[in-house]
């Protein structure tokens, strides 16, 4: 089946605790991006990639690193978590088959940093 | 990046056509309009996407004027399943240059 994953779903961690939400895509899609949403914010942009070692900022990219060292995979890493960065986290991927781009999401990691 | 302008909420009956308009005024030559559709705590899910005049799919019709500085999403006699929010991007489809902007989207609630 045709997906992308998320894990963990769910994470409760502490400020400064180093985390990793992975993502991963069975398409072969050569774009992924990470989206963060939050009530009244609607999704915004944290970074995305266009293919292996290719990546980019967002709209919203501090305090967020990723790396793309294989097509499939896309990890969200926060090195040092802060309660601002309690969201709920989208990855997504697409092909790059111009002009048609329908992104695929994940089922979404709910994070809470105290 | 163009920006979009939606209406922030909707509420229709059952059985009635939705129409719910997007601004983008800032649109650029090769910006395209796209739809998605997100269900509470659930990814959003790709709708209809287009660049001029109009669309239609199985489940939507996507209406963009000659200027597209708007675009209307058209959801045909829709029921209790489409409570969602609706979400109109608009995007540079070229290569090099795939940073979206979803905003706050339309939350529209069909009421039985």
């Amino acid at each position: 089946e045709a997906q992308v994953t998320q894990n963990p779903r769910y994470l409760i961690t502490v400020t400064g605790k180093k985390l990793t939400v992975t993502c991963s895509q069975n398409m072969n899609h050569e774009y992924m991006s990470w989206y963060r949403q939050d009530p009244g914010l609607g999704l915004r942009q944290i970074y995305y990639s266009m293919n292996v070692e290719v990546t980019d900022k967002g709209d919203v990219p501090e305090g967020y690193k990723v790396s793309r060292k294989e097509k499939r995979n896309f990890p969200l890493i926060l090195e040092s978590p802060s309660p601002n960065q309690t969201s709920l986290y989208f990855c997504a991927s697409s092909l790059k088959r111009l002009p048609y781009n329908e992104q695929f999401f994940g089922p979404g990691t709910r994070l809470t940093v105290l | 990046l163009a920006k979009t302008t939606q209406p922030i909420s909707m509420d229709s009956y059952e059985g009635q056509e939705v129409n719910i308009t997007c601004s983008h005024n800032n649109i650029a030559t090769n910006d395209y309009i796209t739809w998605y559709q997100q269900f509470p705590s659930q990814g959003p899910r790709f709708i209809i996407q287009g660049y001029k005049t109009k669309v239609t799919n199985e489940v939507a019709s996507l209406f963009i004027p000659a200027d597209r500085k708007s675009s209307t999403l058209s959801l045909p006699r829709v029921s209790l399943s489409d409570t969602a929010v609706y979400y109109c991007l608009v995007g540079d489809m070229r290569r090099g240059n795939e940073k979206l902007t979803f905003g706050t989207g339309t939350r529209l609630t069909i009421i039985p």
